[in-house]
């Protein structure tokens, strides 16, 4: 199994700004994936981030929008650059450890 | 377009009753199949595997039909703790845990 904890669990915060979530999981793991779930929606892959490498991004979603750090086995950041109210969204990091594990997300709504 | 499309419901059962879901998919070439529960405001945890066979586990029975692109999730003697929305997801490529795609999820209400 694997218990992942998330910074910040929920923010409100202006248009074009930023906010930078933080994902921990509680053992070393090779991907971590970052998901996004609109109000009404079903969770959408934005990217999987590999340590020592550059995020692997989905269709529609760009590195400029959504910067992803990743500096070791455990931990992993996603960014959300520029924000505008349709970011407004649960954004969730995952790993896989037999089975996929979903952190708690972190609520966001932009104003 | 890949897609998993499942009936959004609210499925509103007494307790005890017992309650069906259906989900279909696309991608012809997907490889497993699950389904998730999520409760409001929490994170998606698994429920269970659907394996070609079909599959149970205890009150849940999983089935998957390959020909026809069908996945189906079975609930009897519904509790009240049943209650959540309860996601088809659908693996499109063997051991890359990335490539999950969910469905909306079908809510489910058990009621007293």
């Amino acid at each position: 199994s694997a218990v992942i904890s998330q910074k910040p669990s929920r923010d409100i915060c202006q248009r074009g700004t930023s906010l930078t979530i933080q994902c921990q999981v509680d053992s070393q793991v090779t991907m971590m994936f970052w998901y996004r779930q609109q109000p009404g929606q079903s969770l959408t892959l934005i990217a999987t981030a590999n340590q020592g490498s550059e995020a692997t991004y989905e269709s529609g979603f760009v590195i400029d929008k959504f910067p992803i750090s990743r500096p070791n086995l455990t931990f992993s950041t996603l960014t959300v650059s520029n924000m505008s109210p349709e970011d407004s969204s649960i954004y969730l990091c995952s790993v896989e450890v037999g089975t996929q594990y979903f952190g708690p997300g972190t609520r966001l709504l932009v104003l | 377009r890949k897609e998993v499309e499942q009936d959004p419901g609210p499925f509103n059962v007494p307790e005890g009753a017992t309650v069906a879901f259906n989900c279909t998919y696309s991608n012809s070439a997907s490889q497993s199949f699950f389904w998730y529960r999520q409760d409001c405001r929490k994170e998606p945890k698994l429920l269970m595997s659907v394996y070609s066979s079909g599959n149970e586990d205890g009150r849940f029975t999983a089935q998957l039909n390959r020909a026809s692109q069908y996945i189906s999730l079975l609930i009897r003697d519904s509790k009240l703790s049943d209650s959540a929305t309860y996601l088809c997801v659908v693996n499109e490529m063997g051991g890359s845990q990335g490539n999950l795609i969910f469905g909306k999820g079908t809510k489910l209400s058990v009621k007293p």
